[in-house]
């Protein structure tokens, strides 16, 4: 089955640093990447649709210069948290969709927990 | 855009009994409905996925049913095991499209 691997599982930093999270599919292309934010015993809320070649599409509310994201092939998305702060702790999980599928199913890569200090 | 519901919240069943999960969703554009299984601290895993031209589909104890004039599908999980107890989520797209809404979750809980 499609294989989708997120780095890092887990980091903590200090308030005003930068984080960057990689999510890269390792045995399909992907048409395209989405960005989740997940709060404990709480949904998926998309934050940005990631389509290579091109700029991410942001869901309403959510920060574009706060939340960088890059998707540079079709198996590879970045998103950067730029200076963290407390408020931005949270488990961030990324998904992408297998290019040629009719099915739209996604993906998830095992998530990475962030802890702002 | 799209808005999906779903209920319950949480549900508590014994073992052996069987469960249910219901969502609606609003967009009649939407034509495939995939469910995920959440596991804590795990990633999200595709269980079974209906498409709009499919009322019901059903893989071993796990069927999904699908009502697309009244826009609600059902998971439907028999003789419930322990390790079926997880957070269990519904989703609605249309299909090529791109994105899919997820609903809020549903926490189950299987008692042995």
């Amino acid at each position: 089955g499609a294989v989708v691997s997120q780095h890092p599982s887990r980091v903590i930093c200090k308030s005003g640093t930068s984080v960057k999270i990689e999510c890269r599919s390792l045995d399909f292309q992907a048409t395209t990447m989405f960005w989740y934010r997940q709060f404990p015993k709480q949904s998926l809320m998309l934050m940005a649709t990631s389509n290579e070649g091109s700029k991410a599409t942001y869901e309403q509310g959510v920060e574009k210069d706060k939340f960088l994201i890059n998707h540079a092939s079709l198996t590879l998305s970045t998103l950067t948290v730029t200076s963290a702060h407390p408020e931005d702790s949270s488990f961030y999980i990324c998904s992408a969709s297998n290019r040629g599928r009719v099915e739209n199913i996604q993906y998830f890569g095992a998530g990475t927990r962030l802890s702002v200090l | 855009g799209e808005n999906v519901e779903q209920h319950p919240s949480t549900l508590s069943v014994q073992e052996g009994d069987s469960a249910v999960i219901k969502c609606t969703y609003s967009d009649s554009a939407s034509n495939y409905f995939p469910w995920y299984k959440q596991e804590l601290g795990k990633r999200p895993q595709l269980i079974i996925d209906i498409r709009s031209n499919v009322g019901e589909k059903k893989d071993q104890r796990i069927a999904v049913t699908l009502n697309k004039t009244a826009k609600h599908f059902s998971l439907h999980i028999t003789e419930t095991q322990p390790e079926d107890s997880a957070v269990y989520f519904c989703a609605a797209s249309f299909a090529n499209a791109g994105k899919s809404t997820f609903g809020d979750g549903t926490t189950l809980t299987v008692k042995p």
